[in-house]
């Protein structure tokens, strides 16, 4: 079973728009942790952000923001006033301590901001 | 500094063929992991070591081989190249335990199999 889904598979949005992707995970344990990565076209692999598990507080970093809901298994992720550089895949990642400490990775979002 | 860093960027080789890939972390993380990027951008773990010990090998093709000199090192080594190995590899470190950090990646290594 996908312990991360990114049901969206492409979005297009214009720029300014704003434009939230979607994640939801699975497990069964109390401790884990959940991140977001940036993947541009040029290909690398770019950290965005880490939540524990036992920190639900929502996180804004200038127009990036988070919302993590253990109650709905979501950990959402919200881009304001996109911009054409935020054209990227972005993917959605889960890791449990119990499992080695290997991130699961969701299947990603590729997002295109249209000029 | 380079947190995480693989060689070759890009490798373009023929089938029947034997290469390596290497790899590299300075940031002292006791975990290294090998991930698959498809064509599709499926991001799909190959290898994790943890203190240079072996610790999950997904469903793998044994053509592939991943060696942990020390710490700091895990090179992935491949056999007999097919047309299907063909992808981005990705090499990958974290610290687990009470320390967890995100998981660092490499740069990618575009391997292409003619």
């Amino acid at each position: 079973a996908q312990k991360v889904t990114q049901a969206q598979t492409e979005i297009s949005v214009v720029e300014k728009e704003d434009v939230t992707l979607d994640c939801v995970y699975e497990t069964r344990d109390t401790t884990y942790y959940l991140f977001w990565y940036k993947q541009p076209p040029s290909g690398e692999l770019v950290f965005l952000i880490r939540r524990n598990s036992f920190d639900e507080q929502n996180e804004i970093s200038g127009r990036y923001s988070w919302n993590f809901q253990k109650s709905t298994s979501s950990f959402n992720f919200t881009i304001t006033a996109s911009q054409v550089v935020d054209s990227a895949v972005y993917f959605c990642a889960l890791s449990e301590p119990n499992t080695g400490n290997q991130f699961y990775f969701g299947t990603g979002t590729s997002l295109t901001v249209i000029p | 500094d380079t947190a995480v860093s693989q060689t070759p960027k890009y490798l373009v080789t023929q089938m029947g063929n034997d290469k390596s890939i290497k790899c590299e972390q300075n940031l002292g993380h006791d975990t290294m992991y090998w991930y698959k990027q498809d064509s599709k951008k499926f991001l799909k773990i190959m290898f994790s070591y943890n203190n240079k010990e072996l610790i999950i090998n997904e469903t793998v093709p044994n053509r592939f081989s991943p060696k942990s000199p020390d710490k700091a090192h895990l090179n992935l080594h491949i056999n007999s190249l097919e047309l299907g190995d063909s992808a981005v590899y990705f090499c990958a470190s974290s610290q687990g335990g009470l320390k967890r950090t995100e998981a660092f990646f490499g740069q990618g290594t575009r391997l292409t199999v003619v």
